[in-house]
C-alpha cells in the first residue's frame, strides 16, 4: 500500500484561503469518500479535522472544509489564522479488513 | 468522554521487543476499533494496524506483518501493541487511536516514545 501524495508545504497570509491536496488511486481515495484529515501541532497528538471526506467533528471551525474529485481529496482552510500553522495529514479508509494509509503530510506556514 | 492513556517511554536494545499499552476510560471498549499509528522523528504518520476487540480480530500493514502483534484485554479496557526484532528505524512515537465505524481516528492517546539504541 503506497502512501497518499500531499504537497510537502503550503503557505498563506492571515485571512487568505489555502487548499491541501491528497492524491491516491482508484483503489483508495477514488473508490470511497472516506478520507479523513488531521492537524498536528509540534509535540502534540494529531487532531481529527474532517471525516468521511467533508464532515466536521463538533468543535472544529467551519473554516475547515473537505472535498473530493476523482482520486484526489482536498482540505481547504479559509480565513487563515496564526494558530492554523501546523502539519496536516490525510488518511484513506477502505474497510475494516484493509489497511488504512496516510499521506506524507503537509506543513502549513501562515506568513 | 472517552480517553486513551498510553504507557510510558521505553528504551530498547536492537533485536528486542517492546509492548505498549493503551487504556481506555469511558464508553464501551469492546465496541471500539483501536488502531496504532507511529511517527518517527521529523517524519509523517504511519498506520501500523488495528484491532476490533469485540471480535478479537486484528489486521496489520504489510510493512509490519510478522513483527507486530496487536491485542486487547476487554476486562481491563486495554489494547496492546507489541513490536519485535526492533531496529534503530523503529525509534518513534507510537500512538493508539480510536477508529470510528468509517475509519476516522477521533480520539488519540498521548503517544509513547520508543527509542531503539545500543
Amino acid at each position: 500500500q503506497s502512501a497518499l501524495t500531499q504537497p510537502a508545504s503550503v503557505s498563506g497570509s492571515p485571512g487568505q484561503s489555502i487548499t491541501i491536496s491528497c492524491t491516491g488511486t482508484s483503489s483508495d481515495v477514488g473508490s470511497y469518500n472516506l478520507v479523513s484529515w488531521y492537524q498536528q501541532h509540534p509535540g502534540k497528538a494529531p487532531k481529527l479535522m474532517i471525516y468521511e471526506g467533508s464532515k466536521r467533528p463538533s468543535g472544529v471551525s467551519n473554516r475547515f472544509s473537505g472535498s473530493k474529485s476523482g482520486n484526489t481529496a482536498s482540505l481547504t482552510i479559509s480565513g487563515l489564522q496564526a494558530e492554523d500553522e501546523a502539519d496536516y495529514y490525510c488518511c484513506s479508509y477502505a474497510g475494516s479488513s484493509t489497511p488504512s494509509v496516510f499521506g506524507g503530510g503537509t506543513k502549513l506556514t501562515v506568513l | 468522554q472517552v480517553q486513551l492513556v498510553q504507557s510510558g517511554a521505553e528504551v530498547k536494545k536492537p533485536g528486542s521487543s517492546v509492548k505498549v499499552s493503551c487504556k481506555a476510560s469511558g464508553g464501551t471498549f469492546s465496541s471500539y476499533t483501536i488502531s496504532w499509528v507511529r511517527q518517527a522523528p521529523g517524519q509523517g504518520l504511519e498506520w501500523m494496524g488495528r484491532i476490533i476487540p469485540i471480535l478479537g480480530i486484528a489486521n496489520y500493514a504489510q510493512k509490519f506483518q510478522g513483527r507486530v502483534t496487536i491485542t486487547a484485554d476487554k476486562s481491563t479496557s486495554t489494547a496492546y501493541m507489541e513490536l519485535s526484532s526492533l531496529r534503530s528505524e523503529d525509534t518513534a512515537v507510537y500512538y493508539c487511536a480510536r477508529e470510528d465505524l468509517l475509519g476516522a481516528f477521533d480520539i488519540w492517546g498521548q503517544g509513547t516514545m520508543v527509542t531503539v539504541s545500543s
